[in-house]
């Protein structure tokens, strides 16, 4: 396989559920990012990783919690969302240099009921 | 406070016809852009880039134009087909990082 693949491609979960989201690139980057989609917002940074270290995290909520076991994984697991965290969640990897764009997974479209 | 603005939501345009996208800025220190094309159900790939060494690319029907005092930069699209018909998001990062700031982005419809 090649890119980056996000799964699931769909989630709906209730408030009290815990669930994760799982990305997995096969392009030799070093940096991974997460992304939110809102409708009508530009797409909001939520956290970066450089060569699996968190760098960023930008007043994420802390329902929201990243992990990066490897340059090619990274997670975010959700616990206790509420209904505006529904939204398309990206995940996109680069490698770190400038110059560098991303390469976006298709997301996960998120639904919290 | 949003650094890179898309004040166009949707654009209309005919086939055969030129789209132009337009994208505005506010930090100075940005130095390389990129625009995004998104499909419904899908991630946004990667269309073409300009760095501010240069006021033009080209690809193909795709020319980003690039003016550094107005802080605009535009997507021109000629001619338009139908399969263009997607989200175009415009992106910029500066030379500190490889951070990129997306705008909310731009919907465009080409009618056959």
């Amino acid at each position: 396989e090649t890119g980056v693949t996000q799964t699931p491609r769909h989630l709906v979960m209730g408030m009290t559920n815990k669930k994760s989201l799982k990305c997995e690139q096969h392009l030799g980057h070093n940096a991974m990012y997460w992304y939110k989609q809102s409708a009508k917002k530009p797409l909001e940074l939520m956290f970066v990783y450089n060569f699996k270290e968190q760098t960023e995290n930008n007043s994420v909520p802390s329902r929201f919690s990243p992990e990066c076991p490897n340059s090619s994984h990274l997670f975010l697991h959700l616990h206790t969302l509420q209904p505006e965290d529904s939204a398309l969640y990206l995940c996109a990897s680069s490698q770190v240099r400038q110059g560098s764009g991303y390469t976006f997974g298709s997301g996960t479209r998120l639904t919290v009921v | 406070d949003q650094q890179v603005k898309q004040n166009s939501p949707s654009l209309s345009v005919q086939e055969g016809r030129i789209s132009i996208l337009n994208c505005d800025y506010t930090n100075s220190m940005f130095d390389y852009f990129l625009w995004y094309k998104k499909y419904p159900a899908e991630g946004p790939t990667f269309l073409i880039s300009i760095s501010s060494i240069k006021d033009k690319n080209e690809d193909g029907r795709f020319t980003v134009f690039l003016n550094k005092s107005a802080k605009h930069l535009s997507l021109h699209i000629v001619p338009s087909q139908p399969g263009d018909s997607a989200v175009y998001f415009c992106a910029a990062s500066a030379e500190s990082g490889n951070q990129f700031y997306f705008g909310t982005g731009t919907s465009l419809t080409v009618i056959p």
